[in-house]
């Protein structure tokens, strides 16, 4: 069955360290998203994909970069990892080959906790 | 600018009561809005969107313009609903898919 999944599923770092954690999904979507959850500010967009070689910024994409060389995969790299950067980071994708009026549904993998001390 | 408010962080009614989690948006184009639920050890999952006008485990949501709110409701709560829910809204304009979310309210269904 076609899915999304990511890993680690648990990473502990030390800060300063640089970070790569890893998205992978199998249903040829185009669109893929990188968010990190926190208690109080619930999910906040990081960076997203419309398409290979199409990375742009989302809402606290500081301290954060991805790359995308396929359809399938958009790696989330923290380049020197801070203590605020401790969270729980969820992926997503999304079709986007239908409609461009219409919002296609979200599909999440099941988060990547992190911790950086 | 886009905005998504859930006023409460923490909702808790006993099985077989009514409940409804409230979403206020902010954004001055034509919304698309969102509830997506995340049960506990489980992934986030959407729940419904107000195009579909569709009924998922019970639950309905109405979009409101007026009251720009898009409240999630069920007549009659079931245990198994307790989860983290989260009201989100989407932007229709030039296929941008980016979403934009509350900070959840946790619904506790108590036996």
């Amino acid at each position: 069955d076609a899915e999304i999944t990511q890993s680690p599923r648990h990473k502990i770092t030390e800060t300063g360290r640089q970070v790569t954690l890893a998205c992978h999904q199998t249903w040829n979507h185009n669109n893929m998203f990188w968010y990190r959850q926190d208690l109080g500010h619930g999910l906040r967009l990081i960076h997203y994909s419309y398409g290979v070689q199409d990375t742009n910024k989302g809402e606290v994409s500081d301290g954060y970069s991805v790359s995308r060389s396929n359809t399938e995969d958009l790696p989330l790299t923290l380049e020197s990892a801070a203590s605020s950067q401790t969270s729980v980071y969820f992926c997503a994708s999304s079709d986007g080959s239908g409609e461009i009026s219409r919002t296609d549904t979200q599909y999440f993998g099941p988060g990547t906790r992190l911790t950086v001390l | 600018a886009q905005r998504v408010t859930q006023p409460e962080k923490l909702l808790s009614v006993f099985k077989g009561a009514p409940v409804e989690l409230k979403c206020n948006y902010s954004y001055s184009g034509s919304p698309e809005l969102f509830w997506y639920v995340q049960y506990s050890r489980q992934r986030l999952q959407l729940l419904l969107r107000h195009i579909s006008r569709e009924s998922i485990k019970g639950f309905t949501a109405d979009l409101n313009k007026g009251e720009t709110s898009f409240h999630l409701k069920k007549p009659f709560a079931q245990e198994e609903d307790s989860a983290m829910y989260y009201c989100a809204l989407s932007m229709t304009q030039g296929g941008s898919e980016k979403l934009v979310f509350g900070k959840g309210t946790k619904l506790t269904v108590n036996p």
